[in-house]
């Protein structure tokens, strides 16, 4: 069974520029997570969704963020535009039941902002 | 808001020491769940909590939640070089959004 799926794996772009990064969930997960982890700390929530629903997307910066997961499948993160301290891993995962169960995570997109 | 801290931050031992790290709640907890990532990889799933006092052991791995639901412990025993990564607990307060806070995570160095 195939995991998480997220590409780019890595981007290197200069601040001011978008970048999208791409989330595939395991098939048959409803609930779909996007985080965000700096160096040396722990993944922090951006957002959640159930099926096509955004349920919670209190963290996201809405200035500059922005998600989308159309068909509650597969989902998409921007930035635009990037700054420096957008620096980071985003990382995606998805989970069975919502809130509750185990989180299988993504092996992540390391942004790097010039 | 929920808040979950974790300590020590970093821990150094020699192959074959025991390890624990420790986590604290700001609330009671419904749930905690304990990831594992290695060095460059993402976190991967290792158990999860529910009841108040629960005690559950993988292997070399004892896992403890709290009789008040505000704190969790993970225990390594006789560690060795493959425990080596950042361990990371998380925990739900089960409200109305219920996320998941991790922690900043405890980073285990083994020395063979």
């Amino acid at each position: 069974e195939a995991g998480v799926v997220q590409s780019p794996r890595y981007k290197i772009i200069e601040k001011k520029q978008p970048v999208a990064f791409w989330c595939n969930p395991i098939s048959g997960h409803n609930t779909l997570y996007w985080y965000l982890q700096n160096l040396g700390q722990g993944p922090e929530l951006l957002i959640r969704y159930e099926n096509e629903e955004a349920v919670d997307d209190s963290q996201l910066p809405k200035d500059r963020f922005s998600a989308e997961r159309l068909k509650g499948v597969d989902s998409t993160l921007k930035i635009q535009p990037a700054e420096l301290g957008d620096s980071a891993v985003y990382l995606c995962a998805s989970s069975f039941l919502s809130n509750t169960g185990e989180l299988f995570f993504g092996e992540g997109s390391r942004l790097t902002v010039l | 808001g929920q808040q979950v801290m974790q300590i020590p931050q970093y821990q150094h031992v020699q192959e074959g020491e025991d390890f624990t790290t420790y986590c604290n709640s700001s609330t009671t907890l419904s749930n905690i769940q304990w990831y594992k990532q290695r060095p460059g990889g993402h976190p991967v799933f290792l158990i999860q909590l529910v009841k108040s006092g629960e005690v559950k052991k993988q292997k070399r791995l004892t896992f403890q939640f709290g009789e008040a639901k505000k704190n969790s412990s993970l225990h390594i025993t006789a560690t060795q070089t493959t425990d080596v990564g950042t361990y990371f607990c998380a925990g739900s307060d089960g409200g109305s959004q219920g996320n998941l806070i991790f922690g900043k995570g405890t980073k285990l160095s083994v020395k063979p």
